[in-house]
């Protein structure tokens, strides 16, 4: 069973950069059927796509995000990161780490199976 | 890039059935079959519900059943019952590379 554990900062400083990792257990972030993605939720809001990465470091980012956000990957730790620059409190959500189902029994697929249970983080100074 | 629009809330009660429609632009849907539904409880993770459209991940009751006609998908819930109570979001890939998600829909059991 595949698990994914958000970590980070609870607070985050207007105009910094906020900093997010996501350890992956129960399967090879390696695996070429997967992506690896970031979602986001403002408190009492919907959910926003925010970006995915592959184990080789290529990345497509949601581009109304695109300039501030960086994805990293870390196959050796098993784990993949985001960050989110000149952050202001429009960023304060819930941040969501998932597994992107991206190829299958010779097929494309588009969907997050597996999700982390989530991480808020607050933007305030 | 717009969210898909859903109806802010459906309701129902038990055993009856509900539907939730997600509307997106032809862009946003296209020609493309890679819409899904994600089931949210409050304070919780989303859950796959529905993927391509029609498909249901094992694990998931038949009650939940997905279409789609022309730039409008929908999920329906069928035999509702009080833990289907929750938020719903339909998802969809909308060409080069970018996904959109819905507004969401609470889903209220009667």
């Amino acid at each position: 069973q595949v698990q994914l554990q958000e970590s980070g900062p609870g607070l985050v400083k207007p105009s910094e950069t906020l900093s997010l990792t996501c350890t992956v257990s129960g399967g090879s972030i390696s695996n070429s059927n997967f992506y690896w993605g970031w979602i986001r939720q403002p408190p009492g809001k919907g959910l926003e796509w925010i970006g995915n990465i592959y184990y080789t470091g290529s990345t497509y980012n949601n581009p109304s995000l695109k300039s501030r956000v960086t994805m990293s990957v870390d196959p050796s730790k098993n784990q993949f990161s985001l960050k989110l620059s000149a952050v202001t409190a429009a960023d304060t959500s819930m941040y969501y780490c998932a597994r992107f189902r991206y190829y299958d029994n010779g097929g494309y697929r588009h969907y997050f199976d597996y999700w982390g249970q989530g991480t808020l983080v607050s933007v305030s100074s | 890039q717009s969210a898909l629009t859903q109806p802010p809330s459906a309701s129902g009660s038990p055993g009856q059935s509900v539907t939730i429609s997600c509307t997106g632009s032809s862009s946003d849907f296209g020609t493309y079959n890679y819409v899904s539904w994600y089931q949210q409880y409050p304070g919780k993770a989303p859950k796959l519900m529905i993927y391509e459209i029609t498909k249901r991940p094992s694990g998931v009751p038949d009650r939940f059943s997905g279409s789609k006609s022309g730039n409008t998908a929908s999920l329906t819930v069928s035999g509702l019952q009080a833990e289907d109570e929750a938020d719903y979001y339909c998802t969809s890939y909308a060409g080069t590379n970018n996904y959109v998600f819905g507004t969401g829909t609470k889903v209220t059991v009667l």
